[in-house]
């Protein structure tokens, strides 16, 4: 069974500068998560979605991040214009969608904002 | 808000005992618990999860216990191995069923010869 895709791994821009990041869930998984992971600290949720709609983004910076999963499948997140301190890895994790299942996790994409 | 505390120091042991790693968390008890093993560059891996209406669950060298009292979660491995080392992150689910995962910090674990 294939696994969570995400690209680019890595990413290097300059502030203000725009990025968009890739997510392809394990196949038939509804439920599709993006979670930013800063250095040092634990992954923290940006986005959820089940389906093609969403069910949290409380945590998204919203001036600056958006995401969408068309189709209910692939999903993309984009930051515009990047920040320094968006420098994290952004990890995509999906799930069967039932309420206590287990995630998979991509390899996460790396971002560094000079 | 909900807070969870996991020991930021790393945890250095010799192999073949056991570690310990401690997940404690604030306010109301989740309706249950993940942990998840991560290595260096690579996404989190799922270990076990338990209930909180499970005290204990094994699998294989694994061992989580889970106590709502106390407010917190014990991550054992047995007979540790230098391939153990990386940091594990323990998950709690605040929303009641929602599947909305809130990640500790996580630990560090090196495991030495």
């Amino acid at each position: 069974e294939a696994g969570v895709a995400q690209s680019p791994r890595y990413k290097i821009i300059e502030k203000r500068q725009s990025v968009a990041f890739w997510c392809n869930p394990i196949s038939g998984h509804a439920t599709l998560y993006w979670y930013q992971q800063i250095l040092g600290q634990g992954p923290k949720l940006l986005i959820q979605f089940q389906n093609n709609g969403v069910v949290d983004d409380s945590q998204l910076p919203k001036d600056r991040f958006s995401a969408e999963r068309l189709k209910g499948v692939d999903s993309t997140l984009k930051i515009q214009p990047a920040k320094l301190e968006d420098s994290a890895v952004y990890l995509c994790a999906s799930s069967s969608g039932t309420n206590t299942g287990e995630l998979f996790f991509g390899e996460g994409s790396r971002l560094t904002v000079l | 808000s909900q807070k969870i505390e996991q020991n930021s120091e790393a945890l250095n042991i010799q192999e073949g005992k056991t570690a310990t790693l401690t997940c404690n968390y604030t306010n109301y008890s989740p309706a249950y618990l993940q942990w998840y093993r991560q290595d260096p560059g690579r996404g989190p891996v799922f270990l076990l999860l338990i209930r909180e209406n499970e005290k204990e669950k094994r699998k294989e060298r694994l061992k989580v216990t889970f106590d709502t009292t106390l407010k917190q979660s014990l991550f054992h491995i047995t007979a540790s191995q230098p391939a153990d080392s990386a940091t594990y992150l323990c998950a709690l689910d605040f929303t009641g069923g929602g599947n909305k995962l809130t990640f500790g910090t996580g630990t560090q674990l090196k495991v030495e010869l």
